[in-house]
């Protein structure tokens, strides 16, 4: 068990809907990371959040927003969901130290998202 | 960019056969290295890591040195087992604020059989 939780874990929706995906990181963990994992794209970064603010930004569509809230979980929405944008979601924290050497990324189980 | 590849697979193997998966990067900067495994229907768990050169990662018998001169982390493990069946990706992630994100390589399916 990593620490990080994520839900749902299974998630069916038809196209033009509007999903929304919840993390929550490892205690004391302040950044939180959005990726997508799918057959054709692989495993892909979508966005980053720091202690509430955004940080960096991946291959994101407009389509999909993020935020992380106080208690620093975050959420994940996707719009106007198309069948391509079904795929696996992973969340991942880190604490974030900026200093030489990456943290490591703990992922979370993920959110099977079947568009129909 | 930064970018990661992988050895392409899948991989089959019989048990206690020696493994290697290569792995080989490019980035702009300085990065540390990740292999990170995916077991059937479960979330990525990190394995090993290497934050600067010729460091060796390594954990439950698998071992993966950082080669800066051949931009490489080839993981490797001398007696596989059934229980290693998995995904494994290498990632690297840069340094510095706002380049923490992973870059992954395309991922390794292995299987062992008895």
């Amino acid at each position: 068990d990593s620490g990080v939780t994520q839900t749902p874990k299974h998630l069916i929706t038809a196209t033009g809907q509007r999903v929304t995906l919840r993390c929550s990181p490892r205690s004391g963990d302040l950044s939180v990371y959005w990726y997508q994992q799918s057959l054709d794209q692989g495993l892909q970064f979508l966005i980053q959040y720091y202690n509430g603010e955004e940080r960096a930004k991946g291959n994101i569509l407009e389509r999909f927003s993020a935020q992380q809230f106080p208690d620093l979980h975050s959420e994940l929405n996707l719009s106007s969901l198309e069948l391509g944008d079904s795929a696996l979601y992973f969340c991942a924290s880190s604490v974030s130290r900026d200093i030489q050497g990456a943290d490591t990324q703990y992922f979370g189980p993920g959110t099977r998202l079947t568009v129909l | 960019g930064d970018s990661v590849t992988q050895m392409e697979g899948p991989v089959t193997l019989s048990e206690e056969a020696f493994l290697t998966i290569n792995c080989t990067y490019t980035a702009t900067g300085y990065p540390s290295l990740f292999w990170y495994v995916q077991y059937p229907g479960e979330g990525l768990q990190l394995l090993l890591k290497a934050t600067k050169a010729d460091d060796k990662g390594s954990n439950k018998g698998f071992e993966a040195t950082y080669r800066k001169e051949t931009t490489s982390f080839h993981l490797e493990k001398g007696s596989v087992q059934v229980s290693d069946s998995a995904v494994y990706f290498c990632a690297l992630s840069d340094r510095g604020f706002g380049n923490e994100k992973l870059t992954f390589g395309t991922g390794t399916r292995l299987t062992i059989i008895p």
